[in-house]
């Protein structure tokens, strides 16, 4: 079974950095395109950054642009986001996405979420 | 510029269908939509590629009541016999050169 679970969430001041992990199992990790999306209370999802099977291609939401950073650790089966210089308007659950295969960049498998919180 | 449209709600009765649409931006109308599903305090559930043609391609476990097609720049998901679980969020989603993009959701009632 394909499975997508992430972590690292929390509360963090305006400001300030987190680092989110997502780790996949079920799939062969090194051969897909991973996404993170977000959530916001209440609102609907945003895409927030993509990054192709071997790291050679990668993309941000321009709200995102510059300060937050995407990578990947194929050995370790590990997609991360670091995010830096954090806002209120960054509060979401973030969500971990694989897309569906190389020529369908559609997302077929999501995380559960992890809440991320930025206020003083 | 690459748009998804939907519209924010819709509702049906219990045991009827619904049918939920997704408009892409005119330029871009033979491209390749997904649509995912949240249920109420529960993460997104990708339920089908859907391709210009109609045809489509449903996730694992996606019962045989939800189905997709096309006619243009406009994207479908059909839903028969609806049952309480279904209400829900739907999103449709595509892609372009350095992006992904989602629409902005339907809220669907089961009355």
């Amino acid at each position: 079974e394909v499975e997508l679970v992430e972590s690292g969430g929390g509360l963090v001041k305006p400001g300030g950095s987190l680092r989110l992990s997502c780790t996949g199992s079920g799939f062969t990790f090194s051969d897909y395109n991973m996404n993170w999306v977000r959530q916001a209370p209440g609102k609907g999802l945003e895409w927030v950054s993509s990054i192709s099977s071997r790291s050679t291609y990668i993309y941000y939401a321009d709200s995102v642009k510059g300060r937050f950073t995407i990578s990947r650790d194929n050995a370790e089966k590990s997609l991360y986001l670091q995010m830096n210089s954090l806002r209120a308007e960054d509060t979401a659950v973030y969500y971990c996405a694989k897309d569906r295969g190389s020529s369908s960049l559609v997302v077929d498998c999501w995380g559960q979420g992890t809440l991320v919180t930025v206020s003083s | 510029q690459l748009v998804l449209t939907q519209s924010p709600s819709a509702s049906a009765s219990l045991g009827a269908s619904v049918r939920l649409t997704c408009t892409l931006s005119s330029e871009h109308s033979i491209y390749t939509i997904a649509w995912h599903q949240q249920q109420p305090e529960k993460g997104p559930r990708y339920l089908m590629t859907l391709n210009r043609d109609g045809s489509h391609d449903k996730g694992d476990g996606i019962p045989d009541r939800f189905s997709g097609s096309s006619s243009g720049a406009e994207r479908y998901l059909t839903i028969s016999r609806l049952q309480s679980e279904d209400e829900a969020d739907y999103y449709c989603q595509t892609w372009g050169t350095d992006i992904r993009l989602f629409g902005g959701g339907t809220k669907l009632t089961v009355l």
